[in-house]
Protein backbone atom coordinates (compact mmCIF):
# COMPACT_ATOMS: atom_id res chain seq x y z
CA UNK A 1 0.00 0.00 0.00
CA UNK A 2 1.06 3.61 -0.38
CA UNK A 3 2.86 5.31 2.61
CA UNK A 4 4.02 8.54 3.42
CA UNK A 5 6.57 8.82 6.25
CA UNK A 6 7.44 12.29 8.05
CA UNK A 7 10.13 12.51 10.94
CA UNK A 8 7.55 12.01 13.48
CA UNK A 9 10.81 13.57 16.27
CA UNK A 10 10.10 17.09 16.79
CA UNK A 11 12.56 19.73 15.19
CA UNK A 12 14.08 22.23 17.48
CA UNK A 13 16.13 25.07 16.10
CA UNK A 14 17.52 28.45 17.03
CA UNK A 15 15.27 31.54 15.30
CA UNK A 16 17.19 32.28 12.22
CA UNK A 17 18.31 29.38 11.28
CA UNK A 18 17.06 26.99 7.87
CA UNK A 19 14.36 23.72 9.04
CA UNK A 20 14.76 20.92 7.20
CA UNK A 21 11.57 18.97 7.32
CA UNK A 22 11.68 15.45 5.06
CA UNK A 23 8.93 13.09 3.58
CA UNK A 24 9.59 10.12 2.27
CA UNK A 25 6.91 7.87 0.38
CA UNK A 26 6.79 4.50 -1.42
CA UNK A 27 5.07 2.02 -3.41
CA UNK A 28 3.98 4.84 -5.59
CA UNK A 29 4.87 7.51 -8.08
CA UNK A 30 2.33 10.79 -6.83
CA UNK A 31 1.79 13.42 -9.32
CA UNK A 32 2.18 15.69 -6.78
CA UNK A 33 2.92 16.67 -3.19
CA UNK A 34 1.66 19.41 -1.10
CA UNK A 35 2.52 20.73 2.02
CA UNK A 36 0.42 21.89 4.89
CA UNK A 37 0.68 23.97 8.18
CA UNK A 38 -1.25 22.60 11.38
CA UNK A 39 -0.97 24.58 14.40
CA UNK A 40 -2.55 23.38 17.69
CA UNK A 41 -6.37 23.01 17.63
CA UNK A 42 -7.04 24.35 14.05
CA UNK A 43 -7.19 22.88 10.56
CA UNK A 44 -4.20 22.52 8.52
CA UNK A 45 -3.63 25.36 6.25
CA UNK A 46 -1.89 24.74 2.37
CA UNK A 47 2.01 25.91 2.05
CA UNK A 48 3.07 24.60 -1.07
CA UNK A 49 2.46 22.05 -3.83
CA UNK A 50 5.08 20.79 -6.19
CA UNK A 51 4.26 18.36 -9.11
CA UNK A 52 6.03 15.21 -10.43
CA UNK A 53 7.91 17.25 -13.46
CA UNK A 54 9.06 20.00 -11.13
CA UNK A 55 12.58 20.03 -8.96
CA UNK A 56 11.77 22.78 -6.61
CA UNK A 57 9.39 25.51 -5.25
CA UNK A 58 9.65 28.73 -3.53
CA UNK A 59 7.48 30.91 -2.10
CA UNK A 60 8.49 33.64 0.25
CA UNK A 61 10.53 32.21 2.93
CA UNK A 62 10.01 28.86 1.47
CA UNK A 63 11.06 26.07 -0.58
CA UNK A 64 9.86 22.63 -1.55
CA UNK A 65 11.77 19.92 -3.76
CA UNK A 66 10.85 16.99 -4.94
CA UNK A 67 12.82 14.29 -5.58
CA UNK A 68 11.12 10.65 -7.51
CA UNK A 69 14.39 8.94 -7.92
CA UNK A 70 15.07 9.44 -4.46
CA UNK A 71 11.18 9.41 -3.26
CA UNK A 72 11.52 12.04 -1.58
CA UNK A 73 10.60 16.00 -0.58
CA UNK A 74 12.25 18.52 1.35
CA UNK A 75 10.74 21.47 3.05
CA UNK A 76 12.93 24.27 4.20
CA UNK A 77 11.96 27.49 6.20
CA UNK A 78 14.92 29.79 5.83
CA UNK A 79 15.32 32.61 8.32
CA UNK A 80 13.09 30.60 10.53
CA UNK A 81 10.80 32.88 12.95
CA UNK A 82 9.19 31.78 16.37
CA UNK A 83 5.93 32.34 14.23
CA UNK A 84 7.27 28.89 11.96
CA UNK A 85 6.60 27.11 15.23
CA UNK A 86 3.76 24.39 14.14
CA UNK A 87 3.14 20.67 12.80
CA UNK A 88 4.11 20.19 8.81
CA UNK A 89 2.03 17.97 7.21
CA UNK A 90 3.16 16.61 3.24
CA UNK A 91 0.79 14.66 1.29
CA UNK A 92 0.51 13.48 -1.99
CA UNK A 93 -1.84 12.69 -4.68
CA UNK A 94 -2.07 9.79 -7.25
CA UNK A 95 -2.42 11.23 -11.22
CA UNK A 96 -5.87 9.26 -11.21
CA UNK A 97 -7.17 9.72 -7.50
CA UNK A 98 -9.42 12.71 -5.77
CA UNK A 99 -7.66 11.61 -3.00
CA UNK A 100 -4.91 12.91 -0.69
CA UNK A 101 -2.71 10.93 1.61
CA UNK A 102 -1.46 12.23 4.46
CA UNK A 103 1.89 12.13 6.78
CA UNK A 104 1.84 11.99 10.55
CA UNK A 105 3.07 15.58 10.48
CA UNK A 106 7.23 16.74 12.14
CA UNK A 107 6.57 19.74 15.17
CA UNK A 108 8.75 22.27 14.54
CA UNK A 109 9.65 24.89 17.46
CA UNK A 110 11.79 27.48 16.68
CA UNK A 111 13.11 29.14 19.62
CA UNK A 112 14.28 32.87 20.09
CA UNK B 1 -16.04 34.06 2.36
CA UNK B 2 -16.73 32.16 5.69
CA UNK B 3 -14.70 29.45 3.90
CA UNK B 4 -15.29 25.90 5.46
CA UNK B 5 -17.63 25.87 8.31
CA UNK B 6 -18.01 22.95 10.89
CA UNK B 7 -20.42 22.53 13.79
CA UNK B 8 -20.28 21.88 16.51
CA UNK B 9 -16.77 22.65 17.68
CA UNK B 10 -16.78 20.01 20.35
CA UNK B 11 -18.87 17.04 21.87
CA UNK B 12 -19.60 14.52 24.03
CA UNK B 13 -21.44 11.20 22.88
CA UNK B 14 -22.17 8.09 24.95
CA UNK B 15 -21.30 4.39 23.81
CA UNK B 16 -23.98 3.51 21.13
CA UNK B 17 -25.45 7.21 20.64
CA UNK B 18 -25.79 8.84 16.90
CA UNK B 19 -24.89 12.42 15.50
CA UNK B 20 -24.67 14.19 12.51
CA UNK B 21 -21.23 16.12 11.91
CA UNK B 22 -22.27 19.55 9.59
CA UNK B 23 -19.95 20.91 7.06
CA UNK B 24 -20.38 23.78 4.99
CA UNK B 25 -18.40 25.94 2.01
CA UNK B 26 -19.35 28.89 0.84
CA UNK B 27 -16.83 28.74 -2.25
CA UNK B 28 -18.46 27.05 -4.59
CA UNK B 29 -16.48 23.55 -4.64
CA UNK B 30 -17.09 20.05 -5.75
CA UNK B 31 -14.64 18.82 -4.40
CA UNK B 32 -15.38 17.92 -0.51
CA UNK B 33 -13.88 15.37 2.11
CA UNK B 34 -14.25 14.28 5.50
CA UNK B 35 -10.98 12.94 7.80
CA UNK B 36 -10.36 12.32 10.53
CA UNK B 37 -6.87 12.76 12.84
CA UNK B 38 -5.71 10.87 16.01
CA UNK B 39 -3.16 12.36 18.27
CA UNK B 40 0.12 12.38 16.84
CA UNK B 41 -1.03 10.87 13.93
CA UNK B 42 -1.85 11.73 10.04
CA UNK B 43 -5.31 12.64 8.70
CA UNK B 44 -7.60 9.79 7.54
CA UNK B 45 -9.84 10.13 4.77
CA UNK B 46 -13.55 8.86 5.73
CA UNK B 47 -15.49 9.53 3.01
CA UNK B 48 -15.20 12.31 -0.20
CA UNK B 49 -17.72 13.87 -2.72
CA UNK B 50 -16.78 15.12 -6.31
CA UNK B 51 -20.06 16.80 -6.40
CA UNK B 52 -23.62 17.32 -5.37
CA UNK B 53 -25.00 13.69 -4.99
CA UNK B 54 -22.21 11.40 -5.60
CA UNK B 55 -20.36 10.35 -2.52
CA UNK B 56 -17.49 7.67 -2.14
CA UNK B 57 -15.19 5.51 0.61
CA UNK B 58 -12.05 6.80 1.67
CA UNK B 59 -9.62 4.87 4.16
CA UNK B 60 -11.58 4.50 6.91
CA UNK B 61 -15.83 4.56 6.05
CA UNK B 62 -16.58 1.87 8.94
CA UNK B 63 -19.07 3.66 11.28
CA UNK B 64 -19.65 6.54 9.33
CA UNK B 65 -22.45 7.71 6.34
CA UNK B 66 -22.25 10.52 4.53
CA UNK B 67 -24.85 12.13 1.79
CA UNK B 68 -24.44 15.58 -0.57
CA UNK B 69 -27.60 16.92 -1.77
CA UNK B 70 -26.46 20.45 -2.46
CA UNK B 71 -22.62 21.48 -3.19
CA UNK B 72 -22.34 23.73 -0.36
CA UNK B 73 -23.54 20.90 2.32
CA UNK B 74 -21.71 17.58 3.03
CA UNK B 75 -22.71 16.26 6.66
CA UNK B 76 -20.96 13.60 8.21
CA UNK B 77 -23.19 11.00 10.58
CA UNK B 78 -22.26 8.73 13.61
CA UNK B 79 -24.73 5.91 14.11
CA UNK B 80 -23.66 3.91 17.34
CA UNK B 81 -21.00 6.06 18.81
CA UNK B 82 -18.00 3.92 19.72
CA UNK B 83 -14.67 4.66 21.92
CA UNK B 84 -12.74 3.91 19.04
CA UNK B 85 -14.63 7.38 16.75
CA UNK B 86 -13.16 9.28 19.53
CA UNK B 87 -10.90 12.00 17.39
CA UNK B 88 -11.05 15.02 15.99
CA UNK B 89 -12.91 15.49 12.55
CA UNK B 90 -11.74 17.89 10.17
CA UNK B 91 -13.89 18.90 6.17
CA UNK B 92 -12.41 19.97 3.83
CA UNK B 93 -13.15 21.19 0.34
CA UNK B 94 -10.93 21.70 -3.07
CA UNK B 95 -10.22 24.08 -4.97
CA UNK B 96 -10.21 22.02 -8.66
CA UNK B 97 -8.33 24.45 -10.07
CA UNK B 98 -5.12 24.57 -7.87
CA UNK B 99 -5.37 21.65 -6.22
CA UNK B 100 -5.99 23.29 -3.19
CA UNK B 101 -7.50 21.77 -0.11
CA UNK B 102 -9.34 24.51 2.37
CA UNK B 103 -10.05 22.94 6.16
CA UNK B 104 -12.34 23.65 8.16
CA UNK B 105 -11.93 24.42 12.03
CA UNK B 106 -12.21 20.87 13.51
CA UNK B 107 -14.91 19.03 15.52
CA UNK B 108 -12.97 17.47 18.87
CA UNK B 109 -15.52 14.05 19.34
CA UNK B 110 -15.10 11.84 22.60
CA UNK B 111 -17.37 8.79 22.47
CA UNK B 112 -17.25 7.37 26.22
Amino acid sequence: SQKIEQNSEALNIQEGKTATLTCNYTNYSPAYLQWYRQDPGRGPVFLLLIRENEKEKRKERLKVTFDTTLKQSLFHITASQPADSATYLCAFRMDSSYKLIFGSGTRLLVRP
Amino acid sequence: NAGVTQTPKFRILKIGQSMTLQCAQDMNHNYMYWYRQDPGMGLKLIYYSVGAGITDKGEVPNGYNVSRSTTEDFPLRLELAAPSQTSVYFCASKDRTTDTQYFGPGTRLTVL
